[in-house]
């Protein structure tokens, strides 16, 4: 089946702008999370979304949001870029079950100039 | 809060060597600890957790609730091993996980 799908694959942004991230999960997955990856803080969990709700949230500023569709698929935004968000975003898929393995995307790379 | 601590960038060793990829954790409660692996060029992938007490790909990985640890470990590497392993840690019941920083591990031939 499958695997993560993760739009786009590379993203360049100014500061200021805004940018919408997509992921379409593996097919009967209900769980998405999403993780950003950067040089110096590795992977930081940003959220999770479960039947279309934000069921945790990690560290990060009210300019990071995201959302779940009825069909699982998920979207990240942030707005008002800074230079600091450039990373790597991933993107998680599971049943959503307690400790039950991840599958990642490749993810979407964002440079904001 | 709970963390995730991988004290080293970088492991280089020869084929055929013994491997031991180092984690430690802080959490109160009772964690699931698993071992992630990413070989060039592929995705972010589950080697093994703690649950499971499976070892995959020859690897192994005992948790240590005394000292806090879950090592990971290999009693002859491959240069088919050569990938960046994150150690993660996730609270009981939840699904979403802290990552350590990663250890690179190089295998020489």
């Amino acid at each position: 089946k499958a695997g993560v799908t993760q739009t786009p694959r590379y993203l360049i942004k100014t500061r200021g702008q805004q940018v919408t991230l997509s992921c379409s999960p593996i097919s009967g997955h209900r769980s998405v999370s999403w993780y950003q990856q950067t040089p110096g803080q590795g992977l930081q969990f940003l959220f999770e979304y479960f039947s279309e709700t934000q069921r945790n949230k990690g560290n990060f500023p009210g300019r990071f949001s995201g959302r779940q569709f009825s069909n699982s698929r998920s979207e990240m935004n942030v707005s008002t870029l800074e230079l600091g968000d450039s990373a790597l975003y991933l993107c998680a898929s599971s049943l959503g079950t307690a400790s039950e393995k991840l599958f990642f995307g490749s993810g979407t790379q964002l440079s904001v100039l | 809060a709970q963390r995730v601590t991988q004290p080293e960038k970088l492991l280089s060793v020869f084929k055929g060597a013994p491997v031991e990829l180092k984690c430690n954790y802080s959490y109160s409660g009772s964690p699931e600890l698993f071992w992630y692996v990413q070989y060039s060029r592929q995705r972010l992938q589950l080697l093994l957790r703690h649950i499971s007490r499976e070892s995959i790909k020859g690897f192994t990985a005992d948790l240590n609730k005394g000292e806090t640890s879950f090592h990971l470990k290999k009693p002859f590497a491959q240069e088919e091993d050569s990938a960046m392993y994150y150690c993660a840690l996730s609270r009981s019941g939840y699904s979403t996980l802290t990552f350590g920083k990663g250890t690179m591990l190089l295998v020489s031939p």
